[in-house]
């Protein structure tokens, strides 16, 4: 089967650092994405790792390994208006065109002064 | 314009009402889609249209009938809904093979 495993929730202080991790078992797929929703809101797109590597987007860095079928999440310099949930999502090679995702459950992340 | 519309935000519905929601896009995304969501879950795939085509529909229950008028709307009709059926409801939209996908800002939906 396909499955993406998160860590249900994280609890960090503002301007710390943090890492959610995205373990995966699925047979390949096209890169792994995330996603960031606050309470009440929609879901929005953080960052695409289409590759293996680090991407850097200002305070966010995503990671892949598709070797290991591990990534993560890195936010630094934590606010408070980063607390919400983080999903992580992948589209497996055998969803052709139809662009479905498989999505990890979600990290709920909570920012405290 | 970078934003996916939805109307209603929120809609309350009894389980004999016959009710729609909609969904709109201008970015000139070919692929659309329509998620469920409840709460402290991550969103569940129903329906996606793929150049005004259902490409998938992910064995939802027929009183859910998706409808896509053209390549900017998309329309979800509810008829004889259940109460499990409350949720919140996402349109989004894609271009391209990259994952990324825009979420519209849902309708709450509670069926009594």
């Amino acid at each position: 089967g396909q499955s993406l495993e998160q860590p249900s929730e994280v609890t960090a202080v503002e301007g710390a650092i943090v890492q959610i991790n995205c373990t995966y078992q699925t047979s390949g797929f096209y890169g792994l994405s995330w996603y960031q929703q606050h309470d009440g809101g929609a879901p929005t797109f953080l960052s695409y790792n289409g590759l293996d590597g680090l991407e850097e987007t200002g305070r966010f860095s995503s990671f892949l390994s598709r070797s290991d079928s591990y990534g993560y999440l890195l936010l630094q310099e934590l606010q408070m208006k980063d607390s919400a949930s983080y999903f992580c999502a992948v589209r497996p090679f055998n969803a052709g065109n139809n662009r479905k995702l498989i999505w990890g459950l979600g990290t709920s992340l909570a920012v405290n002064p | 314009d970078t934003e996916v519309t939805q109307t209603p935000k929120h809609l309350v519905m009894g389980m004999t009402n016959k009710k729609s929601l909609k969904c709109e896009q201008h970015m000139g995304h070919r692929a659309m889609y329509w998620y469920k969501q409840k709460a402290k879950k991550p969103p569940e795939l129903m329906f996606v249209y793929s150049y005004e085509k259902l490409s998938i529909n992910e064995s939802v229950p027929s009183r859910f009938s998706p409808e896509c008028p053209n390549s900017s709307l998309l329309n979800l009709h509810l008829h004889a809904l259940q109460p499990e059926d409350s949720a919140l409801y996402l349109c989004a939209s894609s271009q391209g093979d990259h994952n990324e996908q825009f979420f519209g800002p849902g309708t709450r939906l509670t069926v009594l």
